[in-house]
């Protein structure tokens, strides 16, 4: 069955520093992947998505992922961190089978310090 | 452009009691729409999804049920809450099988 790890529940960083969330994907095949972000008792906000071609994606408010096949790892990053960056972050994997069912993975939760 | 509404915000209920929350997109035509639910401190679980009017499909066996009678509205139902129906209820959309784009989501309390 298809499964998507994020191995950090909860990163604290300073604000100013660099950002790398993980995320590990079990698929058959590429599947389509995503980052949302989600505040606190709100929606989650699509940050980036990758399909095919260029496995280095740009998304908004700074943040990039990249998806590197041999891994199986789809992993976001941002070089500067601000303190409205505080969120829960999510990666999904999208199953492309007619309605395209999103697996997600459990999340992290980011703090960021002053 | 396309929005997502959920109502209502949020709900408290009684063990027992039914439910009924609504989702509608605006914008747009023949979305495909699915129900989440995200329980405390976990990721987002797929309850339902539906390609059409009165298509439903159920990804997980339990006390809720999903109908679609317009081509953008979307309803989530129980008849008899159970305290482990709690939780964050959102709704998304997507067109033709891409990227999907959620709603503010409802937040049930079953006491």
């Amino acid at each position: 069955a298809q499964s998507v790890t994020q191995p950090d529940i909860h990163i604290t960083v300073s604000e100013g520093a660099s950002l790398e969330l993980r995320c590990n994907y079990s698929y058959g095949a590429t599947p389509y992947l995503f980052w949302y972000v989600q505040s606190p008792g709100q929606g989650l906000q699509l940050l980036l998505k990758y399909f095919s071609g260029d496995t280095l994606v740009q998304g908004i408010k700074g943040f990039e992922a990249e998806f590197k096949r041999s891994q199986s790892s789809f992993n976001l990053r941002k070089p500067s961190v601000h303190w409205s960056d505080a969120a829960e972050y999510f990666c999904a994997v999208g199953l492309p089978q007619g309605a395209q069912k999103l697996v997600f993975g459990q999340g992290t939760r980011l703090t960021i310090n002053p | 452009s396309q929005t997502i509404h959920q109502w209502p915000a949020t709900l408290v209920q009684p063990v027992g009691s039914p439910l009924s929350l609504e989702c509608t997109v605006e914008g747009t035509s023949n979305p495909n729409l699915y129900w989440y639910r995200q329980a405390a401190g976990r990721g987002l679980q797929l309850l339902f999804y539906s390609v059409g009017i009165g298509q439903i499909s159920s990804e997980v066996p339990q006390n809720l049920s999903a109908s679609r009678p317009q081509d953008r509205q979307f309803i989530l139902s129980s008849k008899k809450l159970l305290l482990s129906d709690s939780g964050f209820y959102l709704c998304a959309w997507s067109l033709g099988g891409e990227t999907q784009y959620f709603g503010p989501g409802t937040r049930l309390l079953v006491l």
